[in-house]
């Protein structure tokens, strides 16, 4: 079965600076992995995926994350945040054969001005 | 375009009440999951469907009943609530036969039991 750590449960970053998220995960196969960002009192929107290819991903609202096999990671970066990006932020791990989603259990952003 | 649709938003339930937390999707999608969000455990499923007829367990099913008649609807219920299943809820759908597929979220329901 896959599974996600999150080794991060709350991160505090400036306004202006720089984010990364970490995410690793254990799956024995190819896994497919997401980055899920949530606000509170919602429900999780998509940041961005991978599946196969290229191993970093674009994704929405200037996020980006690389996907590195041999350290079983799939880190988010952001290179300047936003106010607007404090919310809580899930990765996801699923599979080819296995849809259902495994979730970490969170990383907390707060941004200060 | 609603998307997935869960209600109510809010609930509070006595210990030993029952109820059904509706999920409903127009996106026509077969996969429907159940997940409970509880403060630093992320997020755990508790059932899934693959289509019409078709239900399973998650990791965390105890306590908890679902159907699938439909393609769109997708009701979670609590039979006799306790203080565990206070938490927020959250109905998801999912395309498998697309490769570029992902999980799309309703709004989630906050659950209560006192």
């Amino acid at each position: 079965a896959q599974s996600v750590t999150q080794p991060d449960i709350h991160i505090t970053v400036s306004e202006g600076a720089s984010l990364e998220l970490r995410c690793n995960y254990s799956y024995g196969a190819t896994p497919y992995l997401f980055w899920y960002v949530q606000s509170p009192g919602q429900g999780l929107q998509l940041l961005l995926k991978y599946f196969s290819g290229d191993t970093l991903v674009q994704g929405i609202k200037g996020f980006e994350a690389e996907f590195k096999r041999s350290q079983s990671s799939f880190n988010l970066r952001k290179p300047s945040v936003h106010w607007s990006d404090a919310a809580e932020y899930f990765c996801a791990v699923g599979a080819k054969d296995d849809y259902k989603l495994s979730f970490g259990a969170g990383t907390t952003v707060t941004v200060r001005a | 375009n609603a998307g997935v649709t869960q209600t109510p938003k809010f609930r509070i339930l006595k210990i030993g009440q029952s109820m059904t937390l509706q999920c409903t999707q127009d996106m026509n999608h077969n996969y429907m999951y159940w997940y409970r969000q509880d403060p630093g455990m992320g997020l755990k499923l508790i059932y899934y469907s693959v289509g019409a007829g078709i239900t399973d367990k998650g990791e965390v099913p105890n306590g908890y009943n679902v159907s699938r008649s439909t393609t769109e609807d997708f009701p979670l219920r609590l039979e006799l609530a306790a203080p565990s299943q206070t938490s927020v809820y959250f109905c998801a759908t999912s395309a498998p036969h697309d490769m570029n597929t992902e999980a799309f979220f309703g709004q989630g329901t906050r659950l209560t039991v006192v």
